[in-house]
């Protein structure tokens, strides 16, 4: 099992542009989620996807878009990129997303290291 | 908001027994302690995790008080592979699904 996938691991994107970062875990598991971590700082979270077909946002969902595509796959979409979002992005994925109080192991990948001039 | 306090920084000598504490003085009944830790430039990687009992795994101990606001988490043996920032979380209620991070303690394991 690879776990956690994510593509590209590094990226340089010119202010304006938009890119769509991927991830895809073979884990089958049902729920999967997008932090940003900056210098210094812990991670938050942008989006998550307790199950196919639905999406939610986290702490941070501005500037961003998600697709849960299909159970192994979530992408995220920054449709017009400002350097506020030059960060590392991990993907994370759970088996399953509970009621509040109930904790599910979350399994992470690499992470995208994105720049935005 | 954050729910845990850890040391920023801590050292430990290769070999001996690394004890990173936690305090969670607000934890509410249903709320689990979870240990994460993240090795430079690598996404974070799950550790252990508890709710009242004293846990162990194949890499580490985790302590938690009757009172359940404060706990350990002990790396028995520690490595210089072991250096990393080490990141203590409760979830807070009503907050969704995510895992607070904050900034956690950076251990550095020295030969």
């Amino acid at each position: 099992n690879a776990g956690v996938t994510q593509t590209p691991k590094f990226q340089v994107l010119k202010t304006g542009q938009s890119m769509t970062l991927q991830c895809a875990q073979d884990m089958n598991h049902n729920s999967m989620y997008w932090y940003r971590q900056d210098p210094g700082m812990g991670l938050r979270l942008i989006y998550y996807s307790a199950s196919e077909g639905t999406t939610d946002k986290g702490e941070v969902p501005n500037g961003y878009n998600v697709s849960r595509l299909n159970k192994r796959e979530f992408s995220l979409r920054l449709e017009s990129a400002a350097p506020s979002q030059t960060s590392v992005y991990f993907c994370a994925s759970s088996e399953a997303l509970r009621a509040a109080g109930v904790q599910e192991t979350q399994y992470f990948g690499p992470g995208t290291r994105l720049l935005v001039l | 908001d954050a729910k845990t306090t850890q040391p920023t920084s801590m050292d430990c000598a290769e070999g001996r027994a690394a004890n990173l504490p936690c305090n969670h003085s607000t934890i509410s009944g249903n709320e689990y302690v979870y240990w994460y830790r993240q090795i430079h430039s690598q996404g974070p990687q799950y550790i252990i995790h508890g709710l009242k009992n004293n846990e162990t795994n194949e890499m580490a101990s985790l302590i938690i008080t009757e009172d359940r606001k404060s706990s350990t988490l002990i790396l028995p043996h520690a490595t210089l592979r072991d250096t990393a920032v080490y990141y203590c979380i409760v979830r807070p209620p009503n907050t969704g699904n995510q895992f607070y991070f904050g900034t956690g303690t950076s251990l550095t394991v020295i030969p």
